[in-house]
């Protein structure tokens, strides 16, 4: 496979349940990001990762739970989620480092929603 | 903190009618504005990396130029298949988060 894949598309859980989300990104990238895109507003940035470590947690609730095991895995665990975080879920990679453009390219995303 | 506003938020096009996107934004020292295309449903789609003011790029029937204060993505003689959500972001020298805009939502009708 080419370029950034994310499993699974759709995903439908209870308040209560765990999941997890799988991204992998086939461009050799050193950075990994995650995303949330809910209606009527723009793309909030949730996670970032350089070379396997996070540099930014932006004010993420800790019901989200981001693990990256290596440069080209990230995975976001979820668990006792609430309504409002029904949304399409992004995750982007891209090079990090000196010198670098940092274009960020996408994974078509998992579609959540919670009941 | 960076901003992002892009303008207008829907747009909707005969086939071969052409226009403008507009991105205005402020950053803390821009390291690169960037150009993506959203369908629904789907993650974004990079288009265009814009650096300098001056600067253009060209890809088929879309143009991204850049001032420092705003980006315009021109689209010539549209057809339907350029109906799309495309979205502005930017990022500033001090890392590599992006700051996205809300999108403007283009249709394009035969």
């Amino acid at each position: 496979e080419t370029g950034v894949t994310q499993t699974p598309r759709h995903l439908v859980m209870g308040m209560t349940n765990k999941k997890s989300l799988k991204c992998e990104q086939h461009l050799g990238h050193n950075a990994m990001y995650w995303y949330k895109q809910s209606a009527k507003k723009p793309l909030e940035l949730m996670f970032v990762y350089n070379f396997k470590e996070q540099t930014e947690n932006n004010s993420v609730p800790s019901r989200f739970s981001p693990e990256c095991p290596n440069s080209s895995h990230l995975f976001l665990h979820l668990h006792t989620l609430q309504p409002e975080d029904s949304a399409l879920y992004l995750c982007a990679s891209s090079h990090f480092g000196q010198g670098e453009s940092y274009e960020q390219y996408f994974g078509p995303g998992t579609r959540l929603t919670v009941t | 903190e960076d901003q992002v506003t892009q303008s207008p938020e829907a747009l909707r096009l005969q086939e071969g009618e052409s226009s403008s996107l507009n991105c205005s934004y402020t950053v803390s020292g821009l390291r690169g504005l960037f150009w993506y295309r959203q369908d629904p449903g789907k993650g974004p789609e990079f288009l265009f990396t814009l650096y300098s003011a001056g600067e253009e790029k060209e890809k088929e029937r879309l143009k991204a130029t850049l001032t420092k204060k705003e980006s315009f993505l021109h689209i010539t003689a549209p057809k339907p298949e350029d109906s799309a959500t495309y979205l502005c972001a930017v990022i500033n020298n001090a890392g590599n988060m992006l700051t996205f805009g809300g999108g403007t939502r283009l249709m394009v009708k035969p």
